[in-house]
């Protein structure tokens, strides 16, 4: 089992919807979850981290975070096209790891 | 500032050419990353400095050799790499590398390829 697990894409997205990036991982004594944003050839960017359960709001974006279930989405409300980029998952347990990213496609 | 600056953007070399990867930043973090990341896929972890002692090799062959002359800056030097080390190569900082809630800033890469 892979450690962080997100889903490939391309998720495609009309502007203005909300776009929903899930990612689960397996080292339960994980305390810290990262989502970066990386645009083609460039380097990652954080969006946002989020260390309790629950929610975390910043802009147009929410992060989720279920330890229980080993779980952590991002929401982008308001998806806009300059929001297409690869968004990389992280987690921080034992190692810092990412996910191998979901493509983030939100069309005009 | 949150930057963290790398130098060159761009390289190319030949398979029995040295050559460094340079890293700087002036955030006071105190932990250095080196990442290698292929097309399409998530950064690789390479090696960590943590106040200027390496503290995390990945299994990194020897022709990858890193060193952290102060807290600043990270040098990454290369010598006869094979053209499977074509990648970009990025290089982050966090403010000790021992505390779970740390964030890591990344520079802007650089893109090497080896011919």
């Amino acid at each position: 089992q892979k450690e962080v697990e997100q889903n490939s894409g391309p998720l495609s997205v009309p502007e203005g919807a909300i776009a929903s990036l899930n990612c689960t991982y397996s080292d339960r004594g994980s305390q810290s979850f990262f989502w970066y944003r990386q645009y083609s050839g460039k380097s990652p960017e954080l969006i946002m981290s989020i260390y309790s359960n629950g929610d975390k709001e910043d802009g147009r974006f929410t992060a989720q975070l279920n330890k229980a279930s080993q779980y952590v989405s991002l929401l982008i409300r308001d998806s806009q096209p300059s929001d297409s980029a690869t968004y990389l998952c992280a987690v921080r347990g034992q190692n810092f790891v990412f996910g191998p990213g979901t493509r983030l496609s939100v069309l005009p | 500032d949150t930057e963290v600056t790398q130098t060159p953007k761009h390289l190319v070399m030949g398979m029995t050419n040295k050559k460094s990867l340079k890293c700087e930043q002036h955030m006071g973090h105190r932990a250095m990353y080196w990442y290698k990341q292929k097309a399409k896929k998530p950064p690789e972890l390479m090696f960590v400095y943590s106040y200027e002692k390496l503290s995390i090799n990945e299994s990194v062959p020897s022709r990858f050799s890193p060193e952290c002359p102060n807290s600043s800056l990270l040098n990454l030097h290369l010598h006869a790499l094979q053209p499977e080390d074509s990648a970009l190569y990025l290089c982050a900082s966090s403010q000790e590398g021992q505390t779970i809630q740390e964030t890591q800033y990344f520079g802007p890469g650089t893109r090497l390829l080896v011919l």
